[in-house]
């Protein structure tokens, strides 16, 4: 496709469970992003991906939270023992160079931890 | 602490107005990037500025950056039922260079 994708488009789950959401750049984009939005917020910075580089996780809010990326595309953002505090959309975007260049956001996958 | 605060939080307003909102920082941005997101999507990027005292103009959104580079404002003119959306303003975070900061928003519904 051309633009950004993310599965699932929604997810419930229960507490204590795990979860995974992928994310599927645009083709040919090094950088990818990371972020999360809770309801009527803005986005909070969770993991940066730039080409090989080692990744900024500066983001993410606890150790419950892992991400990679294989070969360099795509993305996958795992949530262990999920809390109710971890719902939230999760977005995805990617950028060509990274830095402040534009970012093409995907439609993020909306998490609900009953 | 917010890095970006943007007002105001809602704005409710008539087709046809004109309406102006808000992003201001008490840092210095080397840029600022404005983006329109819609219920159910991802954030869409609108325009960059980059120059203190910038103005970019999109048909009816005008966009300025103040020439401190610590702030900036949309202003749209005749706001339109597809104006509708929650308008986020972002900048990069100093000494990263590759994290963003995000506001959190104003939500704008121009009713018809």
């Amino acid at each position: 496709g051309a633009g950004v994708s993310q599965s699932p488009s929604n997810k419930v789950t229960e507490k204590g469970k795990d979860v995974e959401l992928r994310c599927d750049p645009i083709s040919g984009h090094t950088a990818l992003y990371w972020y999360r939005q809770s309801l009527g917020q803005g986005l909070e910075f969770l993991i940066y991906f730039q080409g090989n580089s080692a990744p900024d996780k500066s983001g993410l809010p606890s150790d419950r939270f892992s991400a990679e990326r294989t070969g360099g595309s795509v993305s996958t953002l795992t949530i262990q023992r999920t809390q109710q505090e971890d719902s939230a959309v999760y977005l995805c975007a990617s950028s060509s160079v990274g830095g402040p260049d534009t970012q093409y956001f995907g439609p993020g996958t909306r998490l609900t931890v009953l | 602490t917010q890095l970006l605060e943007q007002s105001p939080q809602f704005l409710s307003i008539q087709e046809g107005e004109n309406l102006t909102v808000y992003c201001n920082s008490s840092s210095v941005f080397s840029s600022l990037q404005w983006y329109r997101q819609e219920p159910g999507e991802g954030p869409v990027l609108l325009v960059t500025v980059v120059t203190g005292g910038e103005v970019k103009k999109l048909k009816r959104l005008t966009f300025q950056f103040g020439d401190a580079r610590k702030d900036s404002s949309l202003h749209i003119t005749a706001a339109q039922p597809g104006d509708t959306g929650l308008y986020l303003c972002a900048g990069p975070v100093p000494n990263t260079g590759n994290q963003f900061y995000f506001g959190t928003g104003t939500s704008l519904t121009v009713i018809p």
